[in-house]
């Protein structure tokens, strides 16, 4: 089946501590990103992926760092988490043939 | 950059009733054009798009018009269900499988 995976769903962590949140695909997309999503902001991009090795930021990068080294993974990194990364984050891939993007199930973080 | 602004914020609607969802764009070059409908809890998934060389796409009961000379699409749900409850998200993209700038987003509420 083909789909975009997240881990994990949810998160509960404290100001500081660094924290990975890990996003896989199986359909050899080639490109990958990260969104927050916010009351009434709607999904806002944090990082994107085109493929292995190349990564860019995206609207509202400050506070995260992403890595792409396989094509399939795309993990989120927050070295210092503030409550202001509180959100609900969605991963994405899309290919480069079909214009469709899939989205991951979503992790819901929360900064105390 | 690209900027879609999207209204109305929230739609309440009766049952059977039409509802109209409309999308402004910024950059005269966007080519891609998707609507996307999260569900309460869960991931946002693409229900209908149309790209720029068409002026209007109809899939049972959605449907969505693209006027490129005013820089704007809309989404069109006939014989509302309670089902069609959601949020809706219009995007707009660059080019094939490019940055999706996302509308803010609009809470449709279907009453019975």
């Amino acid at each position: 089946e083909a789909q975009v995976t997240q881990n994990p769903r949810y998160l509960i962590t404290v100001t500081g501590k660094k924290l990975t949140v890990t996003c896989s695909q199986n359909m050899n997309h080639e490109y990958m990103s990260w969104y927050r999503q916010d009351p009434g902001l709607g999904l806002r991009q944090i990082y994107y992926s085109m493929n292995v090795e190349v990564t860019d930021k995206g609207d509202v990068p400050e506070g995260y760092k992403v890595s792409r080294k396989e094509k399939r993974n795309f993990p989120l990194i927050l070295e210092s988490p503030s409550p202001n990364q509180t959100s609900l984050y969605f991963c994405a891939s899309r290919g480069t043939v079909a214009y469709e993007q899939y989205f991951g199930p979503g992790t819901r973080l929360t900064v105390t | 950059g690209e900027n879609v602004e999207q209204h109305p914020s929230t739609l309440s609607v009766q049952e059977g009733d039409s509802a109209v969802i409309k999308c402004t764009y910024s950059d005269s070059a966007s080519n891609y054009f998707p609507w996307y409908k999260q569900e309460l809890g869960k991931r946002p998934q693409l229900i209908i798009d149309i790209r720029s060389n068409v002026g209007e796409k109809k899939d049972q009961r959605i449907a969505v018009t693209l006027n490129k000379t005013a820089k704007h699409f809309s989404l069109h749900i006939t014989e509302t269900q309670p089902e069609d409850s959601a949020v809706y998200f219009c995007a707009a993209s660059l080019d094939s499988w490019g940055k999706l700038q996302f509308g803010a987003g609009t809470q449709v509420v279907v009453t019975p």
